[in-house]
């Protein structure tokens, strides 16, 4: 069974720390994405990782992938307000798209 | 470069009726993908379709159907519905490579509908 674990589910960070977030999955993966939503929005692509090892950063947002322990991190450098959302881990495992997603990663940020 | 479209932002049906939902992909896209995000229940992959046939289906009943007309765009229709399907509609694009294989993938803005 295809099985996507995102924890924490829901994560209060302070601002200006670093915290980082969970994305486990049970099988062979071609591609994982990390998304973020806003309330009644809709998903916002944040980062794709391929391969083993493939680290990617977008400002305060580092995200890594290890295909061999099946677990992929988000990292969150000196948290600000702006990044409260909802980041959600989709697994690819079939190259095609048919994506799998995790239950998200609710993120508050507090001043 | 336009995104992936969908139309309408909202719509409100009551139950037993049909709805209709419509996705236009990004030029150049050929794979058309249909994921529902429903209160308590995630986001599931509902349909898939390149080049006007339907590739692949998730686990949901007959009554979630649609197509891909010839310039790529697809609708997705929902006959019969019931409360439960009060969701965001999420349609998303790529390219399709071979083999089974697709590019990268680009969600719309969603279409949220309200079942009553």
């Amino acid at each position: 069974e295809l099985k996507v674990e995102q924890n924490p589910l829901f994560l209060s960070m302070q601002e200006g720390k670093n915290y980082t977030i969970y994305c486990n999955y049970s099988t062979t993966s071609d591609r994982l994405y990390w998304y973020r939503q806003d309330p009644g929005k809709s998903l916002e692509s944040l980062f794709v990782l391929l391969s083993n090892g493939a680290v990617k950063q977008e400002g305060r947002l580092m995200a890594s992938l290890d295909t061999k322990a099946r677990l992929s991190t988000l990292h969150i450098t000196a948290a600000v307000h702006d990044l409260s959302a909802t980041y959600f881990c989709a697994v690819d495992f079939g190259g095609n798209n048919r994506l799998a997603f995790g239950k998200g990663n609710q993120v508050v940020v507090i001043p | 470069e336009a995104g992936v479209t969908q139309s309408p932002t909202h719509l409100i049906k009551t139950r037993g009726q049909q709805a209709t939902l419509r996705c236009s992909p990004i030029s150049g896209h050929t794979s058309v993908y249909w994921y529902q995000q429903a209160l308590g229940l995630g986001l599931q992959f509902l349909l898939w379709y390149d080049e006007g046939e339907e590739r692949n289906r998730g686990n949901f009943p007959p009554r979630f159907s649609g197509r891909q007309f010839p310039n790529y765009s697809s609708e997705l229709n929902v006959n019969a519905l019931e409360l439960e399907d009060s969701a965001l509609y999420l349609c998303a694009s790529s390219f399709y490579l071979t083999g089974g294989l697709t590019g990268e993938l680009f969600f719309g803005e969603g279409s949220r509908l309200t079942v009553l």
